[in-house]
């Protein structure tokens, strides 16, 4: 098994230029998650799907959105980047159902937004 | 919520103990914890469950006392390969909710 894969590995963009950060498992997993990591901040949760056809809202949403159309997929999309948007992103997936599964994160993608 | 970690920074020589707190103003189902080297995903290390499941590393251990909100992470006899940053992420409430919250991490690092 390949694990979380995304991306791409590194990306720069303009402010105001819209982008789609991949990421993909093939581990059959029903959760998958999308955090940012700023230095100090820790990671923080932006949006999480339970399912296909599936998502919510993390701890920072704004500017960001995803959809699920499979099980294996779960791209996030920037529409209009901003500097603050610079970061890394870490993808991740677990199965789901509460019973203390492990959470498998990807390589990560650095940002950098001008 | 965003779990609080403490502390926020430890120094040890190899083969000294540490503890690293996780505490949570919200009722937890769950607590994750993981270990982040520089420039590298996170990586798991254990998790706690509500009702005292625990699934984990061998060589750390971890406690979760559900009525104050919190967990703690012992690392004992620290090898250099202990360096890094610790998270802990937490789920809230009474059952699982799938949406893990992280904490704002703790940098240990372990000299010979």
């Amino acid at each position: 098994n390949a694990g979380v894969t995304q991306t791409p590995k590194f990306q720069v963009l303009k402010t105001g230029q819209s982008m789609t950060l991949q990421c993909a498992q093939d581990m059959n997993h029903e959760y998958m998650s999308w955090y940012r990591q700023d230095p100090g901040m820790g990671l923080r949760l932006i949006h999480y799907s339970v399912g296909a056809g599936i998502t919510d809202q993390g701890e920072v949403p704004n500017g960001y959105n995803v959809s699920r159309s499979t099980t294996e997929d779960f791209p996030l999309r920037l529409l209009s980047a901003a500097p603050s948007q610079t970061s890394v992103y870490f993808c991740a997936s677990r199965e789901s159902g509460g019973r203390g599964e492990t959470q498998y994160f990807g390589p990560g993608t650095r940002l950098l937004v001008l | 919520q965003q779990p609080v970690q403490s502390p926020q920074a430890v120094i040890l020589r190899e083969g000294e103990d540490a503890v690293i707190n996780c505490s949570s103003s919200k009722a937890l189902y769950s607590v994750h914890w993981y270990r982040q080297k520089h420039g590298e995903a996170p990586v798991f290390l254990m998790i706690l469950l509500k009702g005292g499941e625990q699934k984990g590393h061998e060589k750390i251990s971890a406690s979760f006392n559900e009525k104050k909100q919190q967990s703690s992470l012992y690392l004992t006899a620290s090898q250099l390969s202990y360096s890094g940053t610790y998270f802990c992420g937490t789920e809230e409430g009474a059952r699982n909710t799938d949406k893990l919250i992280f904490g704002t991490g703790t940098r240990l690092q372990v000299f010979p």
